[in-house]
């Protein structure tokens, strides 16, 4: 009955490959969000989308492509994987309730090592 | 854009003493102040959230206080127990997506 579920948890694979990531949400929400969290803890950012609009962080390079096939559903597409790509990516969601009230609720993870 | 510093990044207590973690930023803009408890090899999870017309707010051990003049927030845990040790975000937002900062994160550590 996970609200934010993401597949797969654990994921190593070769650089240069091309992995995807998938992320499901049954809240109903409106936005749903991509972060990095780097060795440092550091949650950075990727992707939010909303059935308006996508917004990229600037600093995310384009191998990195968010695909969403519907409202519940913010899969993480990349390609050419890097070393520095190694990171545990979490998906989340919110719904904006009224302004600024829009808390975020997070996926359980996804523990990508590129090697 | 959005910048949320937060202090310090390591934090050491014993147990049933108090904690408190700080978090300043930069958007005069920003209104909702949620803060969010990461435990070792789990997901970030709301603790306790404050919007920008509340001074403080409390939730039994746990309490946020905001000062917008000066934009600082501030997370007080009293009487600290092992299980509150975690990696404590906070973050700032005026609206959903980008505007949505994290602060780098503060590892709290409650010894027994």
């Amino acid at each position: 009955d996970t609200a934010v579920s993401q597949t797969p948890k654990y994921l190593v694979t070769q650089m240069g490959n091309d992995k995807s990531i998938k992320c499901e949400q049954n809240l109903g929400h409106d936005t749903m969000y991509w972060y990095k969290q780097d060795s440092k803890k550091f949650l950075k950012i990727m992707f939010s989308y909303n059935n308006k609009e996508l917004i990229i962080n600037e600093t995310v390079p384009n191998r990195f492509s968010p695909k969403s096939p519907d409202k519940a559903h913010l899969n993480l597409h990349i390609n050419s994987l890097e070393l520095g790509d190694s990171a545990v990516y979490f998906c989340a969601s919110s719904q904006e309730l009224s302004r600024a009230l829009h808390t975020i609720y997070f996926g359980e993870g996804s523990w990508l090592t590129v090697v | 854009g959005e910048n949320v510093e937060q202090h310090p990044s390591t934090l050491s207590v014993q147990e049933g003493d108090s904690a408190v973690i700080k978090c300043t930023y930069s958007d005069s803009a920003s209104n909702y102040f949620p803060w969010y408890k990461q435990e070792l090899g789990k997901r970030p999870q709301l603790i306790i959230d404050i919007r920008s017309n509340v001074g403080e707010k409390k939730d039994q051990r746990i309490a946020v206080t905001l000062n917008k003049t000066a934009k600082h927030f501030s997370l007080h845990i009293t009487e600290t127990q092992p299980e509150d040790s975690a990696v404590y975000f906070c973050a700032a937002s005026k609206n959903y997506g980008q505007n949505f900062v994290f602060g780098p994160g503060t590892r709290l550590s409650v010894l027994p």
